[in-house]
């Protein structure tokens, strides 16, 4: 069964530093989102992706983030300058329609000392 | 402010007692309803979801949940659980023209053998 990869699973890094997240979505799906939780916290929309551009983004997806489709198959979350309040699950998924079911990656958990 | 709200923060229960967990969203208009299950250490994989047509849907592993419009619910039950459902249940929304999911802030649930 076709499933949405992401990699690393676990990325510790310094404060102001940079970070990408990697993200696979599955292969004939055209819509793509990147959510992220916060220890304790609900699960928050951060950005929607479609046709090589963003659809929509939430008040937290600022200026330090940012989206790619590099190539025909990854999809990536940069963090430029990280912060502590950074420090979350961010999670990556994908749909074939933005009316269908979203599919949803392991995660990665990003923690800013 | 425009919501997801689940009730319970943690339920534990016996095996083969019967699970209800309540989930109310204050979005007008029409709305698609989700009900997401993160098994311990797992992604987030789909329970069951409604678009339209009867209220009652059922779902993967013996779930089903009811939508009462007039409620603004869409709650989830399982008549009989078992130990393996021990996870955290996310109800999520998405409307009309704006596919981002909305969380709730999940429950998690217990089953004690």
């Amino acid at each position: 069964e076709p499933e949405v990869t992401q990699t690393p699973s676990h990325q510790v890094t310094q404060m102001g530093q940079e970070v990408i997240l990697r993200c696979v979505p599955i292969s004939n799906h055209l819509y793509f989102y990147w959510y992220r939780q916060i220890l304790g916290q609900k699960v928050e929309f951060l950005v929607s992706f479609y046709n090589n551009e963003i659809s929509e983004k939430s008040e937290i997806f600022d200026d330090q983030f940012s989206v790619e489709r590099p190539d025909g198959s990854n999809f990536t979350l940069k963090i430029r300058s990280t912060k502590l309040e950074d420090s979350a699950m961010y999670f990556c998924a994908s749909s074939a329609r933005p009316d269908n079911e979203q599919f949803f990656g392991p995660g990665t958990r990003l923690t800013v000392l | 402010a425009q919501s997801v709200s689940q009730h319970n923060h943690h339920v534990i229960l016996s095996e083969a007692a019967s699970l209800e967990l309540g989930c109310n969203y204050s979005y007008g208009g029409t709305v698609n309803l989700f009900w997401y299950v993160q098994y311990p250490g797992q992604h987030l994989q789909l329970l069951l979801k409604y678009f339209s047509g009867d209220p009652l849907v059922k779902g993967i592993k013996g779930f089903e949940a009811e939508f009462i419009k007039s409620k603004f619910s869409f709650n989830l039950r399982k008549p009989s659980v078992q130990w393996s459902d021990t996870a955290e249940y996310f109800c999520a929304v998405t409307r009309i023209n704006d596919y981002k999911l909305s969380f709730g802030a999940g429950t998690t649930v217990t089953v004690r053998a």
